[in-house]
């Protein structure tokens, strides 16, 4: 069970924004940055948001980032069929010195 | 081409041990956090263990005592030392390193190696 809880499959239509969402606490999403990773079967898994809000270049701007208290968010617009793969938020908790977290991966399906 | 390959993974029995490899390419490993992740089969990514570039490292509670992380500057490689494996362990290993642009972020991952604890 892990510390960041999301919710374990999302779906949506091509060219929908589709939102997943990442809950923790105040030791760890609450006190810190948020990243988040996509990672389809067999592929090395990517960063797509660093510093809860910031994309890597070469990211599109279909993805976005953002955090509100103690939960974080991943925001895919323009849903493209491609987009089908699994997302993990990322941070780490105060109360576990060094060690990363990632919560439980969210499945999106591209309808 | 900025990357990191793993190798060293295998099929190994309970108790045993095994060592990996994370080989880097276009950058020098002691400049960059590195850290080892693994996804056991159906199940999501969990992280393994971060060696710092002051040589800092820190273990998840489920390896700590048994999994051991190191480099070798000379070689450009971060090694992930295995012991007293379980069948829990089971699991791809993926090398990654710490992104340009936030040191915690996870920028550059391998495409894994898969380690199978069975006897």
């Amino acid at each position: 069970q892990s510390v960041l809880t999301q919710p374990p499959s999302a779906s949506g239509t091509p060219g929908q924004t589709v939102t997943i969402s990442c809950s923790g606490s105040s030791s760890n999403i609450g006190g810190t940055y948020v990243h988040w990773y996509q990672h389809l079967p067999g592929r090395a898994p990517k960063l797509l948001i660093y510093g809860t809000n910031q994309r890597p270049s070469g990211v599109p701007d279909r993805f976005s980032g953002s955090k509100s208290g103690t939960s974080a968010s991943l925001a895919i617009s323009g849903l493209q069929s491609e987009d089908e793969a699994d997302y993990y938020c990322s941070t780490w908790d105060d109360g576990l010195i060094g060690q990363v977290l990632f919560g439980g991966g969210t499945k999106l399906t591209v309808l | 081409e900025v990357q990191v390959v793993e190798s060293g993974g295998g099929l190994i029995q309970p108790g045993g041990s095994l060592r990996l490899s994370c080989a880097a390419s276009e950058f020098i490993v002691s400049t960059k956090y590195m850290n080892w992740v693994r996804q056991a089969p159906g199940k999501g990514l969990e992280w393994v263990s971060v060696i710092y570039t002051g040589g800092t490292t820190y273990y998840a509670d489920s390896v700590k005592g048994r999994f051991s992380i190191s480099r070798d500057n000379s070689k450009n490689t971060v090694y992930l030392q295995m012991n007293s494996l379980r069948a829990e362990d089971t699991a791809i290993y993926y090398c990654a390193s710490a992104s340009d642009y936030y040191s915690y972020a996870m920028g550059v991952w391998g495409q894994g190696t898969t380690v199978t604890v069975s006897s």
